[in-house]
């Protein structure tokens, strides 16, 4: 385990249709977040989880989104009814707890046509 | 909540010369600032970080240096190397807050 794993990489989904994304941390980090990143933007927070729980959700993250992460190791982020708007990178982070720095995964990159 | 404010969006500096991109962030709370760069196409990578009972920090030809009267913190990169073209994004994270708040980041192009 050298890194933050995402799956898939790529993702091209018609307009309405669901599509989840996955995230596998580094294996002794117990924080994982999910940010998502659009064209000349920094990563904007979307929701983070200590173990199994959910500890915080951004206004960002409308009804359409649920994230999970059920056996506090890897998680999943669900997106429904995609919009246009959703296109866009969509980034994993781990980290220990008292350590604030974050590995990132490369990314899912999601385009709803 | 947190907001943090980056400048400029655009850089750029002759191979060799020295870079600076400035931040300025809102929450007088906040007590963690990293530095993240981010090249085409790749996931971003923290290279320095800095809290808030420093005042400067440096790594080779990096270096960070925090205000908190002020509430603002830099990046210094000297010695411009062409590698160093990348976006840079600076965050902060406050006391109890466990989420990093980023920039919009600088798209540092070092000309040769």
């Amino acid at each position: 385990d050298t890194g933050v794993s995402q799956d898939p990489r790529h993702k091209i989904t018609k307009r309405g249709q669901n599509v989840t994304f996955r995230c596998d941390p580094i294996s002794e980090h117990n924080r994982l977040y999910w940010y998502r990143q659009t064209l000349g933007q920094g990563p904007e927070f979307l929701t983070y989880f200590q173990n199994e729980a959910q500890l915080e959700k951004s206004r960002l993250l409308s009804d359409r989104f649920s994230a999970e992460r059920p056996k506090g190791s890897f998680s999943t982020l669900e997106i429904q009814r995609t919009e246009q708007g959703d296109s866009a990178m969509y980034l994993c982070a781990s980290s220990l707890p008292g350590s604030y720095g974050y590995t990132f995964g490369s990314g899912t990159r999601l385009t709803v046509v | 909540g947190e907001n943090v404010e980056q400048h400029p969006s655009t850089l750029s500096v002759q191979e060799g010369d020295s870079a600076v991109i400035k931040c300025t962030y809102s929450d007088s709370a906040s007590n963690y600032f990293p530095w993240y760069k981010q090249e085409l196409g790749k996931r971003p990578q923290l290279i320095i970080d800095i809290r808030s009972n420093v005042g400067e920090k440096k790594d080779q030809r990096i270096a960070v240096t925090l205000n908190k009267t002020a509430k603002h913190f830099s990046l210094h990169i000297t010695e411009t190397q062409p590698e160093d073209s990348a976006v840079y994004f600076c965050a902060a994270s406050g006391v109890g807050d466990d989420k990093i708040i980023f920039g919009k980041g600088t798209r540092l192009h070092i000309l040769p």
